[in-house]
């Protein structure tokens, strides 16, 4: 299992682009890279899946590089209720496989 | 889309007393679930892989024993605290998948042992 580097922390305002860059230099060729997001005392929500280029949904966009070492996660216009911790994890998505959450980055937003 | 459920969403219990939990796969049959345990400002941590019909999946460092997991249909796996303890207390979180899909995750249970 492909082992993620995520920063601890970040602030940003309401209104502002954040982009949470993750690091997974051992990244296999079948892993796809997908991001959750926690608020306390809650599960964690799927928030995009992605294996190369870049990957739009309703809530966010997932922008991978081509040798897919790094991907960054990037919430446009954020507002409070994005206030989260949000996790970048890897692993093959084929077969249901385990997940080993990371540290996380813990983001705070403020008026 | 796909929701999981956990029952109760939260429990406080005496100290040496067993305690189980839920976690149901509200509209799709779940041939793994997974359970994790998390501690407040921590991150989540796998406990076990479980398979319908067949034995669970330990992490190491995951007492067996005392965390009793049954994953008897394709919809429903609970997960048993025996003798807890205070160092139990902690906020446990079920997720569900289908072969070759993505995992959904239930609402998490908050255990207290006094």
């Amino acid at each position: 299992l492909a082992k993620t580097t995520q920063p601890i922390s970040m602030d940003s305002y309401e209104g502002q682009e954040v982009n949470i860059t993750c690091s997974h230099n051992n990244i296999a060729t079948n892993d796809y890279i997908t991001w959750y997001q926690q608020f306390p005392s809650q599960g964690p929500r799927f928030i995009i899946q992605g294996y190369k280029t870049k990957v739009t949904n309703e809530v966010a966009s997932l922008f991978i590089p081509a040798d897919r070492k790094s991907s960054t996660l990037s919430l446009p216009r954020v507002s409070l209720s994005d206030t989260a911790v949000y996790y970048c994890l890897v692993g093959d998505d084929s077969s249901a496989s385990k997940i080993i959450f990371g540290s996380g980055t813990r983001l705070s937003i403020r008026p | 889309g796909a929701v999981v459920s956990q029952h109760p969403s939260w429990v406080i219990c005496k100290s040496g007393t067993s305690v189980k939990i839920e976690c149901r796969s509200l509209d799709f049959q779940a041939t793994t679930m997974f359970w994790y345990r998390q501690f407040p400002k921590q991150s989540l941590m796998l406990m076990a892989t479980s398979n319908e019909g067949s034995k669970a999946t330990y992490e190491q460092g995951v007492e067996k024993d005392k965390f009793l997991i049954n994953h008897a249909s394709l919809t429903l796996s609970t997960l048993t605290v025996t003798s807890a303890h205070p160092e139990d207390s902690s906020f446990y979180i079920c997720s569900a998948s289908q072969q070759g899909y993505e995992q959904y995750f239930g609402p998490g249970t908050r255990l207290t042992v006094t």
